[in-house]
Formats: structure tokens, sequence, C-alpha cells
């Protein structure tokens, strides 16, 4: 079974980039029929959809958050990780990494696994 | 792209059924049968109830069930529990390639 822990700073400044990694354990980053996913909650509110990426290194980014977002893997380690810059009080949230797995030409396949997620406040 | 639409709230007793609409448009849900469903409990990370519409992981209660008339995915849950009192979320694929959800709704086990 795979088990997915984000981790990074819980604070970050205003302007700055945010930046977390999540780690994969349970089974390979690089097999096929996956892509791994980010997705973030603010406070209070509901889910919004980040980003995706394959172990190939191919990407789908959330249009209202693509100029911002930078998601990239490094196999090696088991990972992939999410930049996001220019912050503000709005990107306040819990972020968290998923899997997404399927087989169907979409590529954006439910998230199955779920990491437990991590807070990160935007502020001075 | 904008968030699917629904319910803020819904409630129902212990046995009864209830159901939780997500509406979208002819771009997202009713445009692809790959619409899932989420349920949330307080300060825990988001559960695959549903996917492909009416689709249920393994391990998922038979409880649960989903479908989907045109524009509008539902979810509904049989027989409910104290246990299945949680936020719940809908996502659809959309065009472009992306992602969508819901705002979620809260459902009250009264």
């Amino acid at each position: 079974q795979l088990q997915l822990q984000e981790s990074g700073p819980g604070l970050v400044k205003p302007s700055e980039t945010l930046s977390l990694t999540c780690t994969v354990s349970g089974g390979s980053i690089s097999r096929s029929s996956y892509y791994w996913g980010w997705i973030r909650q603010p406070p209070g509110k509901g889910l919004e959809w980040i980003g995706s990426i394959y172990y190939s290194g191919s990407t789908y980014y959330n249009p209202s958050l693509k100029s911002r977002v930078t998601i990239s893997v490094d196999t090696s380690k088991n990972q992939f990780s999410l930049k996001l810059s220019s912050v503000t009080a709005a990107d306040t949230a819990v972020y968290y990494c998923a899997s997404q797995k399927g087989s169907t030409w979409i590529h954006l396949w439910p998230f199955d696994y779920w990491g437990q997620g991590t807070l990160v406040t935007v502020s001075s | 792209q904008s968030a699917l639409t629904q319910p803020a709230s819904v409630s129902g007793s212990p046995g009864q059924s209830i159901t939780i609409s997500c509406t979208g448009t002819s771009s997202d849900v009713g445009g692809y049968n790959y619409v899932s469903w989420y349920q949330q409990h307080p300060g825990k990370a988001p559960k695959l109830m549903i996917y492909d519409v009416s689709n249920r992981p393994s391990g998922v209660s038979n409880r649960f069930s989903g479908s989907k008339s045109g524009n509008t995915a539902s979810l509904t849950i049989s027989g409910l529990q104290a246990e299945d009192e949680a936020d719940y979320y809908c996502s659809s694929y959309a065009s472009s390639s992306t992602l969508v959800f819901g705002g979620g709704t809260k459902l009250t086990v009264l």
C-alpha cells in the first residue's frame, strides 16, 4: 500500500516561494499508470487541485495557478515536489500530495492515496 | 474554470438515505464520465469513495453509490450511519486537461 508524506516549511513570507516535497513509500514513483498530484485546502474551505506529474516529467497544472507553479519529480529519491512562487496570504492552506491511478486517456485520474497534509502559512 | 456546485449542507437520520448533488457544465461533469467523490472527516485527508461516476474502490461500503444525469452528478448514501457524518467533495475531469472540485457539502447525521 502506498504511503505519501509531505515535508517543507510551515511558514513562508509574502512574495517568497513555497516549496514542498512529497516522499512516496510502499511503491515506486516510476510505475506506469500513476500520476502524482498536489491539492490544497485553505482553512475552513474546499479542495483545490494544483497540478499533477508523471514520472517522466509530464505535467498538468490548474490554469489559475499555472503562472506560479512548478511541479517536478526525482525518481532516484522517490519524491515529487511543488514550488509556488510569489505567495500571498491567500496561499495559506493545508497542502496535500496524492497518487492518481488509472488507465484511461485523461491521465488526471482519481486521487486514491493521500498524504496527511501539511499546513503552510504565508505571513511576515 | 469554475468550481462545481454542491449544496452547502444536507442532513438525515440514521438509517435514512440522502443524496448530494454536484452540478457542473458540459465542459466537465456533463462532458465526461470521470466524476469522483471524496469523504473528509475533520482534520483528516480526503478519502476516495466513488470514481468514474459510479465505481467504488475496494473497501468502500456498498451503501455509497454514484450516478450522473446531464451536467449533474449525485452521491447517494443509504442506511445512514453516524460515522458517515463528514464533508463530501465531488471532482470532475474538465476540458483542457484540468480537474475541478466542488465546494463541498457538510453531511450531518441527526
